[in-house]
């Protein structure tokens, strides 16, 4: 049990459609980054939070959007949905930011599927 | 910029067999290394890393890991894999940005046959 968790598990969603994913973190961590698995692929890195405010980004489009709470939960949201945004997206939570000698704690992740 | 490569998309291996899973990396600087491990549907678990210090690192559910700087490699291994083990595992470096943005290999799936 990692303490990360995810909602929802399973979502289907609609090309055009805006869909808001949501992650706890696990307790006392202060990062989380997001990632976007494919079907078939690795993880690939999305954004990070830390102390709510984004703290690095991969190389998604600017309708790849988040949030960081002051519980240091997180949203991703994604607009304009399109078919290839079709995967898993994980979510990791790790006890800081700006150190490298930590580990992410991975959520079970939430499976996408634009229809 | 980094990368991370594991040659091998699915291998398959009889119980009780040894196993070895390679993974090369591809970067500048000392890496932070991470082999990570995936059951269907399931989101990612840690089986082990190196961050420095003795190039050979312990894991759990009997899993190893020996880094090698000279071959850029971090390759797995268990001497004798279970059924359970049946699973996608992933190699993974962490950039060094000041944070934990990991990249990772695109898997190796491993089938254990009876």
């Amino acid at each position: 049990e990692t303490g990360v968790t995810q909602s929802p598990t399973h979502l289907i969603k609609t090309r055009g459609q805006q869909v808001t994913l949501r992650c706890s973190s696990q307790s006392g961590h202060n990062t989380v980054s997001w990632y976007q698995q494919a079907l078939g692929q690795g993880p690939q890195f999305i954004f990070q939070y830390y102390r709510e405010e984004e703290n690095g980004r991969g190389n998604f489009p600017p309708r790849f959007s988040g949030l960081q709470f002051p519980n240091y939960s997180s949203e991703l949201n994604v607009n304009a949905l399109e078919l290839d945004d079709s995967a898993l997206y994980l979510c990791a939570s790790s006890p800081s930011g700006g150190e490298t000698d930590t580990e992410a704690f991975f959520g079970q992740g939430t499976r996408l599927t634009v229809v | 910029a980094q990368s991370v490569t594991q040659p091998d998309i699915h291998i398959t291996v009889s119980e009780g067999a040894s196993l070895e899973l390679r993974c090369n990396y591809s970067y500048g600087a000392t890496p932070y290394l991470f082999w990570y491990v995936q059951s269907p549907g399931q989101g990612l678990q840690l089986l082990l890393k190196y961050f420095s210090g003795d190039t050979l690192v312990q894991g759990i559910k009997g899993f190893e890991a020996e880094f090698k700087r000279s071959q850029s490699s971090f390759n797995l291994r268990k001497p004798s894999v279970h059924w359970s083990d049946a699973a996608e595992y992933f190699c993974a470096v962490v950039t060094l940005f000041g944070n934990e943005k990991l990249t990772f290999g695109t898997g190796t799936r491993l089938t254990i046959i009876p």
